[in-house]
């Protein structure tokens, strides 16, 4: 079956730095991804989609110059949490799919900030 | 807009018990998706099932089974003989291709077995 794969899985991180987070399509190719945020004991939030070859499309309230996301190849996204600070924990989760009505999720990556 | 809610934040079940999870959803759009993911304390995503809008045939799959109703736009998912293994968050969520196909889930709801 298709697999979306991440990295890192969990990555600490001291407040004011910038952390990246790939997203890779292993045996598809992805036009689009999408990018999720969950809290502790909370429900996953959308942030953006991501778009091959242009500009993420944010939901509101996401802060674009703050969550980075480039698309540059159809088996790779990249969210980078720039100037990380402690309200930035969380667990992201991509999802990639050949198409869009068909979407598989990534193992996620916990961030943490101290 | 579209919406999922469920409203069961927690349910307790002993084991062998019988337990369905309800979900409710808002939509405007003719074709979209319904989903249930697992997502038990590893915190990876288990799809479960999908169901487009114009298949509302009842699903069986060992013991879950899921009632699609759009009539009451609810699409509730039941575990048969719950086991301690069934512990985890279940999630449902609402895909509409007028909406891109963006992913809303619900708030989720944490299911507890107990042997």
């Amino acid at each position: 079956g298709a697999v979306v794969s991440q990295h890192p899985s969990r990555v600490i991180c001291k407040s004011g730095t910038s952390v990246k987070i790939e997203c890779r399509s292993l045996d598809f190719q992805a036009t689009t991804m999408f990018w999720y945020r969950q809290f502790p004991k909370q429900s996953l939030m959308l942030m953006a989609t991501s778009n091959e070859g242009s500009k993420a499309t944010y939901e509101q309230g996401v802060e674009k110059d703050k969550f980075l996301i480039n698309h540059a190849s159809l088996t790779l996204s990249t969210l980078t949490v720039t100037s990380a600070h402690p309200e930035d924990s969380s667990f992201y989760i991509c999802s990639a799919g050949s198409r869009r009505d068909t979407q598989y999720f990534g193992p996620g990556t916990r961030l943490t900030v101290l | 807009a579209q919406k999922v809610t469920q409203a069961q934040t927690e349910i307790s079940v002993v084991e062998k018990e019988d337990v369905t999870l309800d979900c409710v959803y808002e939509t405007r759009d003719t074709t979209y998706y319904l989903f249930w993911y697992k997502q038990p304390p590893s915190g990876e995503l288990v799809f479960l099932i999908r169901r487009n809008s114009f298949d509302e045939q009842n699903e069986i799959s060992g013991r879950y089974s899921w009632n699609f109703q759009k009539s009451t736009s609810s699409f509730n998912f039941t575990i048969t003989a719950s086991q301690v293994v069934d512990s985890a968050v279940y999630f449902c969520a609402l895909s509409e291709a007028n909406g891109g196909f963006k992913t809303i889930f619900g708030a989720g709801t944490r299911l507890f077995v107990k042997a």
